[in-house]
């Protein structure tokens, strides 16, 4: 079984630039949702794709958006880079027939924007 | 919006049971509590998982009360490798949401 991975795992850019970040879910799953972590902090939900759609949006700006591929990997994309925008993000997997959808997370990308 | 509360940090003697509270007065019926403990910026790493009756796995117990307005999650044997941030959380079942809060930052001391 292949667990949640991200890539890549740290990312340099400056403000006003873009960045597509790239997550595979766990075998089996087909849900992913996205986490942006600040330092110190616990993870905040972005967003939440099914079928290709978002299905659930956190309290982020249009800026923030996402894709998920038929084989259930998914894009992060952020436009417009600001300096606040430096976090750890993180990817989760999850089944969305399981019984108990537990979401499995992965590594995560360090983004620091300059 | 994160609904529980943690204590921000614990300290546990190694080899010692670990007890970490969390408060969730606003859960509703059909809310689960999840444990994640987070290792100094790695993602989090699902520990367990309960409704209303007391869970056990090979990493922990959970302890929820009969009110369901708090649990403890229990380690019942710290180790050094335990050091991490535990968080406690609500799963918003409408869109699957998981929402975090700061968590309870635990060091377990030689």
């Amino acid at each position: 079984e292949t667990g949640v991975t991200q890539s890549p795992t740290h990312l340099i850019k400056t403000r006003g630039q873009q960045v597509t970040l790239r997550c595979s879910s766990q075998s089996g799953h087909n849900t992913v949702s996205w986490y942006q972590q600040a330092l110190g902090q616990g993870p905040q939900f972005i967003f939440q794709y099914y079928r290709e759609e978002e299905n659930g949006r956190g309290n982020f700006p249009p800026r923030f958006s996402g894709l998920q591929f038929p084989n259930y990997s998914s894009e992060l994309n952020v436009n417009a880079l600001e300096l606040d925008d430096s976090a750890l993000y993180l990817c989760a997997s999850s089944d969305r027939g399981a019984r108990l959808e537990t979401q499995y997370f992965g590594p995560g990308t360090r983004l620091l924007v300059l | 919006d994160a609904k529980t509360t943690q204590p921000p940090s614990m300290d546990c003697a190694e080899g010692r049971a670990a007890n970490l509270p969390c408060n969730h007065s606003t859960i509703s019926g059909n809310e689960y509590v999840y444990w994640y403990r987070q290792i100094h910026s790695q993602g989090p790493q699902y520990i367990i998982h309960g409704l209303k009756n007391n869970e056990t796995n090979e990493m922990a117990s959970l302890i929820i009360t009969e009110d369901r307005k708090s649990s403890t999650l229990i380690l019942p044997h710290a180790t050094l490798r335990d050091t991490a941030v535990y968080y406690c959380i609500v799963r918003v079942y409408t869109g699957n949401q998981f929402y975090f809060g700061t968590g309870t930052s635990l060091t377990v001391i030689p």
